[in-house]
Order: C-alpha cells, then structure tokens, then sequence
C-alpha cells in the first residue's frame, strides 16, 4: 500500500521562506514529483528527486531523504503569485511505477 | 504546441447519462493517465495507459470505461452517470514511466445531477 502525507494548509509572508514537507510510507521507491496547481488550473510539473539530497532550481528547491520517507519543498523570496496546491507524487515500482498523490498542500501568501 | 487538451471543458449530466471525455496530446507520449481530483482528495488515478491498444485500471475504476485506440487520444466514458462522479477531471501524458514528468490537461469539470 502506499500513504503520502502532507499538510492540508500554510500560510506565509510575501518575501519570506516557506518549507512544505511531504512523508511516504510505500512498499518501494522509485522517485518524488512535486507539482504546482494554481486554483482552476492543471497542475505543473516544479521538481523531481530519485536521489538524496538537495535540488535547488531558481526560487525552489527540493529535498529528499530516501531512507525517512521525507521529502520538503523550499519556496524562498514568497510572491503572491505562489499562492497555489503543491502537490507531492511517489513512483513505486509496486505499483507499476505509476506515481501516486499526496492530497497537497494549499499555500496561501499573503502581504 | 498544444499539449495535453481536454474536450469539453464544462458538461452538467443528469444521472444515468452517459458521455466521453476526450484526451489529445501531441507530444509523442506513450503513457496516458485519467485522474479525478475532489475536494480534500488530492489528484486519484482511474484508469492509465502504457502505449496505443492498451489500458489498466488505476485506484478507482469503478463506473469508467477507458480506450486508447490511437496513441494520442485516450478516452474516458461513463456508461451511466451518477452524482459520486461529480468531480474534476484531469488527463495526463508522460514520455515513459521513468523520471519523466506528467503533462496535464485543463481538466473536465463535470456535475451530476
């Protein structure tokens, strides 16, 4: 079975730095997505790990920690723009390493 | 470049109607996905496909039908519609399965009265 957990909501500053941290608890890994889905839009693609660390691109960065399950999103220098779902997706190789979604995380910025 | 599109964009179904949501991309993908996204529910696979001719079912396939008879079109068809089945819909495409990111649609916004 798979279980991805984040934080239904969060707010923050405009300018400031927010982390929204994403935890798994699948039968096997096989790389995290992190997507961004503005209200009554798609959502688009921001980040994908497979390998521990830090990936840092622009304004956003993303962490893994394979052996915790534990994933964050970093959005630094907040715009009001960001306001948006982040939403965190797991590849299992159990299940055909289609990726699966967290619930995402609504981020409102405010001034 | 067009992308992953969605037609239609807004339908309203009474229950026990039937209808086809219709997915084109036109980037060469092999995977295709339908996914329905509910308040509070995050984004739920129905039904995906891993090349032209084939398809499998995803978490929650109860009610859909799906076909993936060209390899840019992937179809999703409720036979008889009921009011569980208002929700956002969202198809997605993927070069493979590998670490390559899914390209959404606008999404369907369907309601059942």
């Amino acid at each position: 079975g798979q279980n991805i957990d984040q934080p239904t909501e969060m707010t923050a500053t405009e300018g400031a730095i927010v982390q929204i941290n994403c935890t798994y608890q699948t039968s096997g890994f096989n790389g995290l997505f992190w997507y961004q889905q503005h209200a009554g839009e798609a959502p688009t693609f921001l980040s994908y790990n497979v390998l521990d660390g830090l990936e840092e691109k622009g304004r956003f960065s993303s962490f893994l920690s394979r052996s915790k399950g534990y994933s964050y999103l970093l959005l630094k220098e907040l715009q009001m723009k960001d306001s948006a779902s982040y939403l965190c997706a797991v590849r299992d190789p159990g299940g055909s390493y289609i990726p699966t979604f967290g619930r995402g995380t609504s981020l409102i910025v405010h001034p | 470049n067009a992308g992953v599109t969605q037609t239609p964009k807004f339908r309203v179904l009474k229950t026990g109607q039937s209808m086809t949501l219709l997915c084109a991309q036109d980037m060469n993908h092999e995977y295709m996905y339908w996914y329905r996204q509910d308040p509070g529910m995050g984004l739920r696979l129905i039904h995906y496909s891993v090349g032209e001719g084939t398809t499998a079912k995803g978490e929650v396939p109860d009610g859909y039908n799906v076909s993936r008879l060209k390899k840019q079109n992937f179809l999703l068809g409720l036979e008889s519609a009921a009011p569980s089945q208002t929700s956002v819909y969202f198809c997605a495409s993927s070069l493979d399965s590998l670490n390559q990111p899914q390209h959404f649609g606008d999404g369907t916004r369907l309601s059942i009265l």
